[in-house]
């Protein structure tokens, strides 16, 4: 029983470079969502997803981009990395059921690092 | 905006006593709430949600939360606490509306260390 899952788990970049984290559920949820987790900041929301074929804004979109590829798989892209984006990333999903309310299931994060 | 502010960033109680974690919103209309528990170097694992009815709700290992409108309040409680239950506890208000979705926002979390 998978989940949601990650790849990779650890990523050293050098600032300028870019790569793209993984994110797949295989939970048949409609919704997906990127954070990153700060110290003492708590989750922040990158991007989401509400659905197949929409992307949307969350908190701190600046410097990402993000592809629904379909429903199971969500990617993240940093383009040109820079320190400030070593973080640790969560994906998530949920059922998303129209309006508020919804569990999120977690993945067990990545942990980057930009030098 | 909606917000959640969990003012206590670290609580050490000791095994066997009773716990209590604050969590106080900010929401326009009546909010989903959640408490999710983060071991070391794992993702978040819920705890448990409120979304209507019954104000006091029970949760996965042994804990409670009671939803106190009043008070823009959700404070997480358990009355005897294991060394196990040693981890980071964030407080999150669902900010999703119309056809949108689960978006939560997350306080900044409560680091729990238990003492022998």
């Amino acid at each position: 029983n998978a989940g949601v899952t990650q790849t990779p788990k650890f990523q050293v970049l050098k600032t300028g470079q870019s790569m793209t984290l993984q994110c797949a559920q295989d939970m048949n949820h409609n919704s997906m969502y990127w954070y990153r987790q700060d110290p003492g900041m708590g989750l922040r929301l990158i991007y989401y997803s509400a659905s197949e074929g929409t992307t949307d804004k969350g908190e701190v979109p600046n410097g990402y981009n993000v592809s629904r590829l379909n429903k199971r798989e969500f990617s993240l892209r940093l383009e040109s990395a820079a320190p400030s984006q070593t973080s640790v990333y969560f994906c998530a999903s949920s059922q998303g059921r129209r309006g508020r309310g919804g569990e999120l299931f977690f993945g067990e994060g990545s942990r980057l690092t930009v030098l | 905006a909606q917000s959640v502010t969990q003012p206590d960033i670290h609580i050490t109680v000791s095994e066997g006593a009773s716990l209590e974690l604050r969590c106080n919103y900010s929401y326009g209309a009546t909010p989903y709430l959640f408490w999710y528990v983060q071991s070391p170097g794992q993702g978040l694992q819920l705890l448990l949600k409120y979304f209507s009815g019954d104000t006091l709700v029970q949760g996965i290992k042994g804990f409670e939360a009671e939803f106190k409108r009043s008070q823009s309040s959700f404070n997480l409680r358990k009355p005897s606490v294991h060394w196990s239950d040693a981890a980071e506890y964030f407080c999150a208000v669902g900010a999703g509306y119309g056809g949108a979705t689960n978006k939560l926002i997350f306080g900044t979390g409560t680091l729990l260390a238990v003492q022998p």
